[in-house]
């Protein structure tokens, strides 16, 4: 079982729907989930934070965390053509300076 | 402004040469990171650092070397063992608080010939 597991997609949804994306993952003890945004040849930019189980929203973005389903998403409302891009699940297995595994991401695709 | 700096942004090797990938960060941060991305791959973490004059291997760490001398620098060095190393690589910096996110630069992309 890998440790960060997404579908690699890729997610195909049209304009100004919600893209949901998932990601999970197997260690019970991780502490902080984080979702990045990567455009093709670029470096990943963070998105999304999230700690503590249930819902935290910013602008379009959502995420959501279930610690005893060893699961979080992140919701995108009203996509965008630009929104367009590959989002990475990220992980710290134990909190504090701890490695941070990532997920091998969902290719996103907004259809205009 | 605070940041990652990565440099060069392309960088072409040929087979069997040595080569210094250069990462610098002026946000104070006490961990940094090396990964590896493959074309349409995730990141894949090579060698990570919590504190100065330490460091630790990730899980592709054969073929690469780091040092820690300073806070702000964490050199990668791409030996000639590496069997694969044209790849795209990415250096992160974590900051003090608990729990915090990884700082990213933008990248170094190196070709092996």
């Amino acid at each position: 079982q890998k440790e960060v597991e997404q579908n690699s997609g890729p997610l195909s949804v049209p304009e100004g729907a919600i893209a949901s994306l998932n990601c999970t993952y197997s260690d019970r003890g991780s502490q902080s989930f984080f979702w990045y945004r990567q455009y093709s040849g670029k470096s990943p930019e963070l998105i999304m934070s999230i700690y503590s189980n249930g819902d935290k929203e910013d602008g379009r973005f959502t995420a959501q965390l279930n610690k005893a389903s060893q699961y979080v998403s992140l919701l995108i409302r009203d996509s965008q053509p630009s929104d367009s891009a590959t989002y990475l699940c990220a992980v710290n297995m134990r909190g504090g300076y701890q490695k941070v595994t990532f997920g091998t991401g969902t290719k996103l695709q907004v259809i205009p | 402004d605070g940041g990652i700096t990565q440099s060069p942004k392309y960088l072409f090797r040929k087979e069997g040469q040595n080569v210094t990938l250069s990462c610098e960060q002026n946000l104070n941060h006490d961990a940094m990171y090396w990964y590896r991305q493959d074309p349409g791959q995730g990141l894949r973490l090579i060698y990570y650092s919590q504190i100065v004059n330490d460091f630790q291997k990730g899980d592709i760490a054969e073929g690469y070397s780091v040092s820690r001398e300073k806070k702000e620098s964490f050199p990668l060095t791409v030996t000639s063992a590496q069997k694969n190393p044209t790849a795209f690589y990415l250096c992160a910096s974590q900051g003090q608080a608990y729990n915090s996110p990884l700082h990213f630069g933008n990248g170094t992309r190196l070709t092996v010939t």
